[in-house]
This record gives C-alpha cells, sequence and structure tokens, in this order.
C-alpha cells in the first residue's frame, strides 16, 4: 500500500491550494479515503472523508464552505481543494485510508506541507 | 468527543514497562485506537478496537479500557519504541485524536 501526496506549499491568506494523492498496491475503489492535517508540535485532526463511490461526504467544522473533498477512482487518486485559507490552516495534510473494518487509519502518506502567511 | 493523554511526556529506558493513558469525555465503547509517530513521520497504526494489534506489531504493546479510560502499554521498552502515540476514538463524528504522549530516553 502506497499513499504519495502532493501539493503542498507556501500560500497568502485568503488564497487556495488543491493537494493530490495518489494510491497504489490496493482496489481504491473499495476504501473510503480521508484528509488529516497537523499542526507543528500538536496531534492529528481529521479534516474529511469520502466514501468509496464519492458520496458520503464529511468535514469538520472548521473547513466547511472552504474545502472539498473529492476522489477518481479511475486515477486511483483523492483530492483536497482549499480555498479561502486561513493562518490556522497551517500544517501538515496526510491522505490516509480508512481500514476496511471499522473508522480508524490504517495506512499514511508521507504527508505535504501547508503554509499560510503573508 | 474530546480525547486527554497523560502523561504528555515521559522518560524512559531500555526495559521499562511504560504506561500511557487516554481519557475520552464521553463513553466511546472500545473504539479506540493508538498510533505511533516517529519524527517527520507520518503516524503508523499500532492498534485497535481498544485491544487488537495491527499485523505485524510486535507483542509488547498491548491495550486495555476501564470505561472511558484507555492504556497502552509497552511491556519492555526498545530503542525503536521512542516516538510519540496518539489516541484516535472513532466511535463519534468527529473522529478525534489525543494531543500525543512522547516517549523519550531517560
Amino acid at each position: 500500500v502506497q499513499l504519495v501526496e502532493s501539493g503542498g506549499g507556501l500560500v497568502k491568506p485568503g488564497g487556495s491550494l488543491r493537494l493530490s494523492c495518489a494510491t497504489s498496491g490496493f482496489t481504491f475503489s473499495d476504501y473510503y479515503m480521508t484528509w488529516i492535517r497537523q499542526a507543528p508540535g500538536k496531534g492529528p485532526e481529521w479534516v474529511a472523508y469520502i466514501g468509496a463511490t464519492g458520496g458520503n461526504i464529511y468535514y469538520i467544522e472548521s473547513v466547511k464552505g472552504r474545502f472539498t473533498i473529492s476522489r477518481d477512482n479511475a486515477r486511483n487518486s483523492v483530492y483536497l481543494q482549499m480555498n479561502s485559507l486561513r493562518a490556522e490552516d497551517t500544517a501538515v495534510y496526510y491522505c490516509a485510508r480508512k481500514s476496511g473494518l471499522a473508522r480508524f487509519l490504517d495506512s499514511w502518506g508521507q504527508g505535504t506541507l501547508v503554509t499560510v502567511s503573508s | 468527543i474530546q480525547m486527554t493523554q497523560s502523561p504528555s511526556t515521559l522518560s524512559a529506558s531500555v526495559g521499562d514497562r511504560v504506561t500511557i493513558t487516554c481519557r475520552a469525555s464521553q463513553s466511546v465503547g472500545i473504539w479506540l485506537a493508538w498510533y505511533q509517530q516517529k519524527p517527520g513521520k507520518a503516524p503508523k497504526l499500532l492498534m485497535y478496537e481498544t485491544s487488537t494489534l495491527e499485523s505485524g506489531v510486535p507483542s509488547r504493546f498491548s491495550g486495555s479500557r476501564s470505561g472511558t479510560e484507555f492504556t497502552l502499554t509497552i511491556s519492555s521498552l526498545q530503542p525503536d519504541d521512542f516516538a510519540t502515540y496518539y489516541c484516535q476514538q472513532y466511535n463519534g463524528s468527529p473522529w478525534t485524536f489525543g494531543q500525543g504522549t512522547r516517549v523519550e530516553i531517560k
């Protein structure tokens, strides 16, 4: 199982970024996928998840209306479009696979750093 | 649901028995996972459903529960175990993590 994130970087407050996560080594279309973020020195924070077929989408309150999770099962990839970025969105963003058994995360990517600063 | 870990930092020696506690602000049943994270790396799943070891995780790791208090125990600390450990509840949305317990070399 491999998950590789890309698309992070430095962006000004109010700006946008699109994160991508390319996966391999498993049947992507069988699994829910999630985005988790971790601010410097803090614990992880779950951001969003998307169901196996693209439905059943859920966001934490602080990103609703600003972030959009999507997936392309033909490309084995999941995405996070982030708009109206704020300083408090600064974090390493991980994509992670939700276990087929329950709502824990059994595989994680290496992460991509998003820095929101003027 | 808020998850509170203690201690925040723990100093121990190789061979020590180590215990980390995670308390949930309300019932999460048995739906708790533990992750290990090393500097600059992603978290790695250690255990789920309170006490079920992920494949490949050494048997020196174990988990238990008493009500809303969960415990991760390392029976004999090894050099590879120095890391930060996080609990995560997955009973209610949003899924929430503890703030972490760093296990450092004494």
